[in-house]
């Protein structure tokens, strides 16, 4: 069965702290995985793509990495900000272009 | 700039009203999806299309339908509100040829059926 497993479900950081996000999947064949930011009542945004041959990819204080052979992927924040609060949604994509497997996300709190 | 719009952030009805959901994209997607997402649940897929007039079911379909006569627009229509579809409902696209694909989103509609 296609999966995807986020860990955790949420965490509380202070202010300029780093925090790692966890992102476990099972989705065969793969094509790539994206993470998204979603803000409080808003739609997701996409943060990084990570495709099968990428093992680690940058935006900004963002850091996406991916293990294609454990199925894993973490999202490092570096020196968060309180504009980093929001939820970080792990999405797979396989071969078949109609179907996107989402994982149900990480909460982040950022607190000053 | 990619968009997606749909049609209202927040929405009221009461139980047993039909409720239309609208949503454009100006990308030229052959891909249109509704999703629902709840806390602790994430985004479950309602139904996607992927060619006008085309629609195929997705994970959670009861108590919804769509519609989809023109490429750039897909509605979501519960046909007879009821309490637990109080949810957001998002929009997305997506270009079938596009690699490494992607999903757009809308900015989301807040649904409270009361």
């Amino acid at each position: 069965k296609n999966q995807v497993e986020q860990s955790p479900q949420s965490l509380i950081i202070l202010e300029g702290k780093n925090c790692t996000l966890q992102c476990n999947y099972t989705v065969s064949p793969f094509s790539n995985l994206r993470w998204y930011k979603q803000d409080t009542g808003r739609g997701p945004v996409s943060l990084t793509i990570m495709t099968f041959s990428e093992n680690t990819k940058s935006n900004g204080r963002y850091t996406a990495t991916l293990d294609a052979d454990t199925k894993q992927s973490s999202l490092h924040i570096t020196a968060s900000q309180l504009s980093d609060s929001a939820s970080y949604i792990c999405v797979v994509s396989g071969y078949n272009f109609n179907k996107f497997y989402f994982g149900s996300g990480t909460k982040l709190n950022v607190k000053p | 700039d990619v968009k997606v719009t749909q049609s209202s952030r927040y929405l009221v009805k009461r139980t047993g009203e039909k409720v239309f959901l609208e949503c454009v994209q100006d990308m030229d997607h052959e891909n249109m999806f509704w999703y629902r997402q709840d806390p602790g649940l994430g985004l479950r897929l309602i139904y996607f299309s992927y060619d006008v007039k085309m629609k195929e079911k997705g994970d959670i379909p009861e108590g919804y339908s769509v519609s989809r006569e023109k490429k750039e627009r897909f509605s979501l229509i519960l046909e007879s509100a009821s309490t637990n579809q109080t949810s957001m409902y998002l929009c997305a696209s997506s270009s079938f040829d596009a690699s490494p694909t992607e999903a757009f989103f809308g900015q989301g509609t807040r649904l409270t059926v009361v």
